[in-house]
């Protein structure tokens, strides 16, 4: 399996601009975890999905920030507009069904917004 | 907050010593992980403890943890160069499948 994949890597955009970043778990998984990083506040979570429906997204920030997962395999997350202050590394993470509750990472997409 | 924290912030060791890293948190859980972060990469599972368990071991980890305390210890035995890594308590105060991360340890085991 090649574990949870994350795009793009890394994004520099412009305030002001819509940013999409893009995870696809692993095949089997039932959880997807959206998580920000920053040296101030740490890992965050932001929103997590069980079977493609939303379960808490009291994490997300503001309403600029929307998650989505239209199906098993697929899972979005768009900031519109985005902010310098919303700079991170952001990591999708999913999870086989309960009991096991490890958490598998994706490598991350590191946002820079100027 | 629901984090953890981690104490302490940063470690510094000898290759061949023993790191002891800990966390603390403030309500109560279900279970506590712990997972590393190399550095520029997810962070990957380590070891999960359950409420109703004192100590695990995996290799050369030993998780500890004390309910009654609200906190957990994670000891690296025989450190090695590859060690080196941020470490991070998760813990689940819910009944659902989310946990939240404490602030992490920094660990640099020297050659």
């Amino acid at each position: 399996d090649a574990g949870v994949i994350q795009s793009p890597r890394h994004e520099v955009t412009e305030m002001g601009q819509e940013v999409t970043l893009r995870c696809k778990p692993i095949s089997g998984h039932d959880y997807l975890f959206w998580y920000r990083q920053t040296m101030m506040r740490g890992l965050e979570l932001l929103i997590y999905f069980n079977n493609n429906v939303p379960i808490d997204d009291s994490g997300m920030p503001e309403d600029r920030f929307s998650a989505k997962m239209p199906n098993a395999s697929f899972s979005t997350l768009k900031i519109q507009p985005s902010e310098p202050r919303d700079s991170a590394v952001y990591f999708c993470a999913s999870s086989p069904p309960p009991g096991s509750y490890e958490q598998y990472f994706g490598p991350g997409t590191r946002l820079t917004v100027t | 907050s629901q984090q953890g924290e981690e104490d302490p912030q940063a470690l510094s060791i000898q290759e061949g010593e023993n790191a002891t890293m800990n966390c603390s948190y403030k309500t109560s859980i279900n279970n506590l992980q712990w997972y590393r972060q190399n550095s520029g990469r997810g962070l990957v599972h380590l070891i999960l403890i359950r409420s109703n368990e004192r100590e695990k071991h995996s290799g050369r980890l030993r998780v500890t943890l004390d309910t009654s305390k609200k906190s957990s210890s994670l000891l690296i035995t025989a450190s090695r160069a590859a060690d080196t890594a941020s470490y991070f308590c998760a813990t689940d105060p819910n009944t659902g499948n989310q946990f939240y991360f404490g602030t992490g340890t920094s660990l640099t085991v020297i050659p």
